[in-house]
């Protein structure tokens, strides 16, 4: 069953508290994404993962930085939150970092940053 | 730098009824164009792509391309309830490897 998975789905933290999000997929797809989505903005990339520790910056990369050890696995690390990095985040992947190829999404995680 | 704009931003209709959205783009060398659907609370799941000039159809869904116009679109035949969701176009190619630039979205709403 091709899934991408988030953790966690749901998390609250303090302005200044450094945030871990994960996301992991089955497909051993190649390129990963790690996308914010806020009301009226549609989906922005925030970093895009080609493989393992080959990593570039998206459109809204300040305030994030990401991780990628293995193929199933990217993180996206949030240094110090920020209160306007308050959003829900998804994590994508495809096949290869051809935009002729789907992109599957997580289910998100929803991030409130205090 | 890729603009994806989509209209409207919002739309109401009766079932049954045909459904237009638009988006337009502004690198004229753009080649793939996807469109993705998002019920509320959901991920965006991919509805349909086409990556050359004119008409794709699958199932009720149909979409336009006219690149010189840097536009197109997804028409909805018969809208039922359950095609209520935010529609977001997105936009690959040209200048912008290996990633897709997305619009704002549609929220489309279809009365019973």
């Amino acid at each position: 069953d091709m899934k991408v998975t988030q953790m966690p789905r749901y998390l609250i933290k303090r302005m200044g508290e450094n945030v871990l999000l994960e996301c992991g997929q089955d497909m051993s797809h190649e390129t990963m994404y790690w996308y914010r989505q806020d009301p009226g903005l549609g989906l922005q990339l925030i970093y895009i993962s080609y493989d393992v520790d080959s990593n570039s910056e998206g459109d809204i990369p300040k305030g994030y930085r990401v991780s990628r050890k293995k193929r199933e696995h990217f993180s996206l690390i949030l240094d110090s939150a920020k209160t306007n990095q308050t959003s829900v985040y998804f994590c994508a992947s495809s096949l290869s970092g051809g935009n002729y190829a789907e992109q599957f999404f997580g289910p998100g995680t929803r991030l409130t940053v205090l | 730098q890729q603009n994806v704009q989509q209209s409207p931003e919002s739309l109401i209709v009766p079932e049954g009824a045909r459904t237009s959205l638009n988006c337009t783009f502004s690198d004229s060398a753009s080649q793939y164009f996807w469109w993705y659907r998002q019920h509320s609370g959901k991920a965006p799941k991919a509805l349909m792509s086409i990556f050359s000039n004119g008409e794709k159809e699958e199932g009720r869904f149909t979409i336009h391309l006219n690149k010189a116009s840097l536009h197109f679109s997804l028409h909805i035949r018969d809208s039922q309830p359950s095609d209520s969701a935010l529609y977001l176009c997105a936009v690959g190619g040209g200048s912008a490897l290996g990633r897709l630039h997305f619009g704002a979205g549609t929220q489309l709403i279809v009365i019973p």
